[in-house]
């Protein structure tokens, strides 16, 4: 069966400091994944999306950016945090036609 | 006009009473629809697809509306363990296949 995992789970980090969120699905082969950002009390934000390795979309400029170095495999990356950059980020992935699944998220706090 | 719609409630009912959320989508070519159930500060996790004709599963009821573009989830017997909160997700097809959240309808049930 399919399974994603993402981490860490909870990250403190200053202000200004870099930034490297990684998720991984195992039990697919060329899933579309796709990163999510949940601030509090809000609805989902679709940060970036990618349909193959090295493919990434970017949906919302900012100072975020994602990698796909390999198929299964998706990176989130900052090289500087910002104070509203805090929130709950979320991997997900499908195949095609069919719903998503979500990583357990990584809440991230920023000082 | 947003995209997918949804009151965000909160919907506060009693143990054992019906209830019925619906989303209204605003892409008339919209393809697929689901609802996911979020728990708070968790990820979001896949109730039901919405199928053309309708389909239950268990004490949850979901149903389509192409005509009027909305789709809306029924809860029968609600539970404490229901509360949460509901997200409609609607996606297209082709290049419009990334999937669109709602912002969430939440309920409470109470004893």
């Amino acid at each position: 069966s399919q399974t994603i995992h993402q981490w860490p789970a909870t990250l403190v980090q200053p202000v200004g400091s870099p930034l490297s969120l990684e998720c991984t699905v195992e039990g697919t082969s060329n899933p579309n994944l796709y990163w999510y950002r949940q601030a509090a009390g809000r609805g989902l934000q679709l940060l970036f999306y990618s349909v193959g390795i090295g493919q990434i979309s970017s949906e919302v400029p900012q100072n975020l950016s994602a990698s796909r170095p390999q198929d299964r495999q998706f990176i989130l990356s900052s090289k500087k945090l910002l104070l509203s950059d805090s929130g709950f980020y979320l991997c997900a992935w499908n195949l095609p036609n069919q719903p998503q699944h979500f990583g357990d998220g990584t809440r991230l706090s920023i000082l | 006009r947003k995209e997918v719609e949804q009151d965000p409630g909160p919907f506060n009912v009693p143990e054992g009473a019906t209830v019925a959320f619906n989303c209204t989508y605003s892409n008339s070519a919209s393809q697929s629809f689901f609802w996911y159930r979020q728990d708070c500060r968790k990820e979001p996790k896949l109730l039901m697809s919405v199928y053309s004709s309708g389909n239950e599963d268990g004490r949850f009821t979901a149903q389509l509306n192409r005509a009027s573009q909305y789709i809306s989830l029924l809860i029968r017997d609600s539970k404490l363990s229901d509360s949460a909160t509901y997200l409609c997700v609607v996606r297209g097809s082709g290049g419009s296949y990334i999937p669109t959240f709602g912002r969430g309808t939440s309920l409470i049930v109470h004893p």
